[in-house]
């Protein structure tokens, strides 16, 4: 069985603040962790996933294997990054990703 | 491309109506989901779709029935609506695998009120 947990239903912060929203996964296998992201009264979107190793806008993700987390940093937050933030996980060539239950990020001026 | 719509946007209904929320996706995706959003619970799937005339349940499909009669489109109905339906649903289709991974896509969503 796989499983997302986001401990945190509420981060708030003020701008230029670091930000860390916490992932942990249950997973035996290879995961596949995704981080999707939705502003307000929007479509959730795709904002990075592990296996790209990428940077948006200002967001990194690592995977550790060892403590079973893909956290989600950003050095100087930005009041546009305020959203809720869901981390997903597939496992095993799984096409029926898990979603945590979502943190919702909010950056005061 | 339109990517991921919805029909209808909103919509409010009383106590047993029926009704059809239909997703269509114009990126040809094999793989096409239902999910509801509830403030605190995230997002959990009701059904999915693995392909044209296929189906199967997740994790809370108790009140809804789905149908794939063509690729492009999944139907999300229910039958005689309750108010624990009250919720913001959200369809969303994936990429095949390029390389070791994939991206869904989601609609806009759809606010539904059963009264």
């Amino acid at each position: 069985a796989q499983r997302v947990t986001q401990p945190e239903k509420l981060l708030s912060v003020f701008k230029g603040a670091p930000v860390e929203l916490k992932c942990n996964y249950s997973y035996s296998g290879s995961p596949e962790l995704f981080w999707y992201v939705q502003y307000s009264r929007q479509r959730l979107q795709l904002l990075l996933r592990h296996i790209s190793r990428e940077s948006i806008k200002g967001f990194t993700a690592d995977l550790n294997k060892g403590e079973t987390s893909f956290h989600l940093k950003k050095p100087f937050a930005q009041e546009e990054d305020s959203a809720m933030y869901y981390c997903a996980l597939s496992g095993g060539g799984s096409y029926i990703p898990t979603f945590g239950r979502g943190t919702s990020l909010i950056v005061h001026p | 491309n339109a990517g991921v719509t919805q029909t209808p946007k909103f919509r409010v209904l009383k106590t047993g109506q029926s009704m059809t929320l239909l997703c269509a996706q114009d990126m040809n995706h094999e793989y096409m989901y239902w999910y509801r959003q509830d403030p605190g619970m995230g997002l959990r799937l009701i059904h999915y779709s693995v392909g044209e005339g296929t189906t199967a349940k997740g994790e809370v499909p108790d009140g809804y029935n789905v149908s794939r009669l063509k690729k492009q489109n999944f139907l999300l109905g229910l039958e005689s609506a309750a108010p624990s339906q009250t919720s913001v649903y959200f369809c969303a289709s994936r990429t095949p695998r390029t390389g070791t991974s994939y991206e869904q896509y989601f609609g806009p969503g759809t606010r539904l009120t059963v009264t």
